[in-house]
């Protein structure tokens, strides 16, 4: 069974450029949630997805930041314009339920904004 | 608010055993975990406690107190392979989505 894979792996933008980061949930599972490290401090919950449905935004810096989820597949993160604050790294997890004792992370999207 | 503490390094022997602490401060509690991270990976799960008491799996144990908002993971007979970052992170209720809440992590070096 595949995981949580997350595209690209690494990204090196330009400050006011648009970079988009996908995530590919494991198949069948319900709930993406989208989670992010910057440089010195603890991951940091973005949003949640059920199936195409945002549950939970309240994570999202800013309105630079959109998230989609189009079928309840596959999800994007959207920055535009970035900011060099945005630099860390994108993590994407998945779960079938929400009580379920594990949660699978993706290897994370680094993003370095220049 | 919330709020996760845990040490930021630790360093241990190889074969030894270690002791990883975390307390916490939230708002709510639907379970705590552990993950563990290697550089540029994903964060594996080690192990999940959601009621008071010792999780034992192989060489990695965890315990939770709730009455103290404490946990801990223990590893035993380190090995080289057991340096990395470990995470520990609680879950907010369903009701609130379940997202996880994290620590800064700890990152345990394992010397020969």
């Amino acid at each position: 069974e595949a995981g949580v894979t997350q595209f690209p792996s690494h990204s090196v933008i330009e400050k006011g450029q648009t970079v988009t980061l996908r995530c590919d949930p494991i198949s069948g599972h319900d709930n993406l949630y989208w989670y992010r490290r910057v440089m010195g401090k603890e991951i940091k919950f973005l949003l949640h997805f059920v199936k195409e449905s945002k549950q939970d935004e309240s994570g999202m810096p800013n309105n630079r930041f959109l998230a989609e989820r189009t079928g309840g597949t596959y999800s994007t993160l959207k920055v535009q314009p970035a900011e060099l604050e945005d630099s860390g790294v994108y993590f994407c997890a998945s779960s079938q339920d929400l009580t379920d004792t594990e949660a699978f992370f993706g290897q994370g999207t680094r993003l370095t904004v220049v | 608010g919330q709020n996760i503490d845990q040490p930021t390094e630790m360093t241990a022997t190889e074969g030894a055993i270690v002791q990883i602490n975390c307390t916490y401060q939230t708002s709510g509690f639907n379970g705590l975990f552990w993950y563990q991270q290697h550089a540029g990976e994903a964060p594996t799960f080690l192990s999940y406690n959601v009621l008071d008491g010792l999780e034992e799996k192989g060489r990695f144990s965890s315990f939770l107190s709730r009455s103290k908002g404490y946990s801990y993971l223990l590893l035993k007979e380190l090995q080289m392979k057991d340096s990395a970052s470990y995470l520990c992170a609680v879950r907010d209720p369903p009701s609130n989505t379940g997202k996880l809440i994290f620590g800064q992590g700890t990152t345990l070096q394992v010397k020969p």
